[in-house]
């Protein structure tokens, strides 16, 4: 069975430092990997995906993501923090046969001016 | 291009009553997903349609959940009776299937409360 760890309940950073939200993953054969973000009260939006290829994947609103398959890990990352990147973030995989995601619990972000 | 619709936003009922969920997806997709998203929790899958056929539903509760995709649009997801464990937000979501791995677009969800 396919399972995602975010070990983080919640990250703290200051505006203007970089991010990092931490994800590991457990799947049977290649992953599909892939990062949304929750505002508060709304769906959960689409940020990247790394299905094949460079490990390090461009997102939306200046997020990029890692892929490391030697440790099972896809972390989200952000050079520079804005107080608007305060949300919940969840990371998901699937594996090649099935579509649906499995998430992991979510990561809390807040961006402290 | 719109969103995936979902209709009511909020509902409260109380335990042993029944509820119904509407999603209308993303004109074009072809697959459609539930999911369940309890406090403090990442979204679960309920059930996956194909078209108007089911392809995974594993983890519905068939005993109280049903839900249906006629004409492979939209989708109502039904739950009866509620149990006061089935307070939760339900999120739809749905994806352009075809060659390639695709993102899902969620909807905005229903957060449901059972008293």
């Amino acid at each position: 069975a396919q399972s995602v760890a975010q070990p983080e309940d919640q990250v703290n950073v200051a505006e203007g430092n970089p991010l990092t939200v931490k994800c590991t993953y457990s799947v049977s054969g290649n992953p599909y990997l892939f990062w949304y973000v929750q505002y508060p009260n709304r769906g959960l939006q689409f940020l990247l995906k790394y299905i094949t290829g460079d490990n390090l994947v461009k997102g939306s609103y200046g997020f990029e993501a890692e892929f490391n398959k030697s440790q099972t890990s896809f972390h989200l990352k952000k050079p520079s923090a804005l107080v608007s990147d305060s949300a919940l973030y969840f990371c998901a995989v699937r594996d090649m046969g099935r579509r649906a995601l499995t998430f992991g619990s979510g990561t809390r972000l807040q961006v402290q001016p | 291009e719109a969103g995936v619709a979902q209709s009511p936003r909020y509902k409260i009922i109380e335990k042993r009553q029944s509820v119904a969920f509407w999603c209308n997806p993303i004109s074009g997709h072809a697959t459609l997903y539930w999911y369940q998203q309890i406090l403090g929790q990442g979204p679960k899958l309920l059930i996956q349609f194909q078209n108007n056929g089911v392809v995974d539903d594993s983890q519905l509760p068939k005993d109280r959940f049903s839900a249906e995709r006629l004409k492979g649009v939209d989708s109502t997801l039904k739950i009866q009776p509620a149990k006061l464990e089935d307070s939760a937000v339900y999120l739809c979501a749905s994806s352009l299937e075809g060659q390639g791995v695709n993102e899902q677009y969620f909807g905005p969800g229903t957060r449901l409360t059972v008293t």
